[in-house]
């Protein structure tokens, strides 16, 4: 069956420090592979998006990046946090597109920026 | 005004109540999904559906492709059941999915 690991739970970091949330994704192959944000109070956002090995696509322009080395490892990175990334991010793969598959969430992150 | 819109926000029910929660979209689709997300923040994908009605266990989903709406039914609910449920919907075109601000559900035991 298939499984998604995403870590840490939970991550208290400074303003201007760097970010790296990880996701892997087990028992599939070639999977798309999703990252959220939920702002405390809101619905989802779709932050990036991958089809395949390197292949990133960016929804939202900001100080995140995503990157995608193996293909069934999802990284998100900053540089440098601001305050305003604070939320919960949640990564999420998909079979293929969103027409003939379901969607399956990690348990997400918890990011707060001091 | 947002592509994807729910009704209601906020919904408080006695265990046992029959629970609608709405969904209206202003776009061409190709697919909608609803969501259950826990409190502790974890998200389910409940239904994925393009037409009809698909059911799963006290669970039904319906959606009317014409009237661009989705209806997501509870029956017998339970406090378990409690929950923010959201409605997406992927586009005809891309992967993109746009998202509904959810519907918190509360059941009262």
């Amino acid at each position: 069956s298939q499984t998604i690991h995403q870590w840490p739970a939970t991550l208290v970091q400074p303003v201007g420090s760097p970010l790296s949330l990880e996701c892997t994704v087990e028992g599939t192959s070639n999977p798309n592979l999703y990252w959220y944000r939920q702002a405390a109070g809101r619905g989802l956002q779709l932050l990036f998006y991958s089809v395949g090995i390197g292949q990133i696509s960016s929804e939202v322009p900001q100080n995140l990046s995503a990157s995608r080395p193996q293909d069934r490892q999802f990284i998100l990175s900053s540089k440098k946090l601001l305050l305003s990334d604070s939320g919960f991010y949640l990564c999420a793969w998909s079979a293929d597109s969103l027409y003939n598959s379901p969607l399956h969430f990690g348990n997400g992150t918890r990011l707060t920026v001091t | 005004k947002n592509e994807v819109e729910q009704s209601p926000q906020n919904l408080t029910a006695q265990e046992g109540e029959f629970i609608t929660i709405n969904c209206s979209y202003s776009v061409g689709i190709s697919a909608l999904h609803w969501l259950q997300q826990h409190p502790g923040g974890g998200i389910v994908s409940l239904f994925m559906l393009s037409s009809g009605k698909k059911k799963h266990g006290r669970l039904i989903a319906t959606i009317n492709i014409q009237e661009k709406h989705s209806s997501l039914h509870i029956t017998a609910s339970h406090p378990r059941d409690s929950a923010v449920y959201i409605c997406a919907v992927r586009g005809t075109s891309g992967s993109r999915l746009t998202f509904g601000e959810g519907t918190q559900l509360t059941v009262n035991p």
